[in-house]
């Protein structure tokens, strides 16, 4: 089954604690993308990457990182998570048939 | 530079009467555009998209949206609304000039309510 795979699904972590959010799909897909939901505020992209070692800022990059060794994976790095990043993340891609494929979404809480 | 705007924080039909979820886009050059539905604790599935071609675009669960490049719009359209259509759904837009750049525009969102 074609999909975006993103774990863990929940995850309440500390101030500071560092942590990776995972993101694989299976569609042999060059685009890949990370966003935050937050409310009121819908969809905010983070970082995009358009092939492996490929990337780029979205609109609110910063505290993240990311990275794109392999094309099926795009990992998102928290090196500090601060209580201001508690959001509902997705990760994304898409390949030459024009739409996105999202991941079930991974809901962070940082205290 | 690329946009989207859903006018409608939330959306409120009653079960059986039709339903619409307005999207307005602003693209430089020619758009694709995407529909898609967030149900509750899920990611976002995609529920139709406009690429080139008829106007009217059908798509899952019923639902159908008209491409009006005139008005730059792109309008989720259902005509008999059911209660499990309660969800949040997302207008999207991505520049077909973009020179094969996949970025796509995300409206905010439109609660959809429908009522039994």
């Amino acid at each position: 089954e074609a999909q975006v795979t993103q774990n863990p699904r929940y995850l309440i972590t500390v101030t500071g604690k560092k942590l990776t959010v995972t993101c694989s799909q299976n569609m042999n897909h060059e685009y890949m993308s990370w966003y935050r939901q937050d409310p009121g505020l819908g969809l905010r992209q983070i970082y995009y990457s358009m092939n492996v070692e490929v990337t780029d800022k979205g609109d609110v990059p910063e505290g993240y990182k990311v990275s794109r060794k392999e094309k099926r994976n795009f990992p998102l790095i928290l090196e500090s998570p601060s209580p201001n990043q508690t959001s509902l993340y997705f990760c994304a891609s898409s390949g030459n048939n024009y739409g996105y494929t999202f991941g079930s979404g991974t809901r962070l809480t940082v205290v | 530079a690329q946009s989207v705007a859903q006018p409608e924080d939330q959306v409120n039909v009653a079960e059986g009467n039709p339903l619409t979820v307005k999207c307005t886009y602003s693209v430089s050059g020619n758009p694709y555009l995407f529909w898609y539905v967030q149900y509750p604790n899920r990611g976002l599935q995609f529920l139709l998209k406009y690429i080139t071609g008829d106007n009217l675009v059908k798509g899952s669960y019923g639902f159908e949206a008209e491409f009006n490049k005139s008005q730059t719009s792109f309008h989720l359209k259902k005509p008999s609304a059911l209660v499990s259509d309660s969800a949040l759904y997302f207008c999207a837009v991505r520049d077909r000039t973009s020179g094969g750049s996949y970025i796509p525009t995300f409206g905010r969102g439109t609660s959809l309510i429908v009522h039994p």
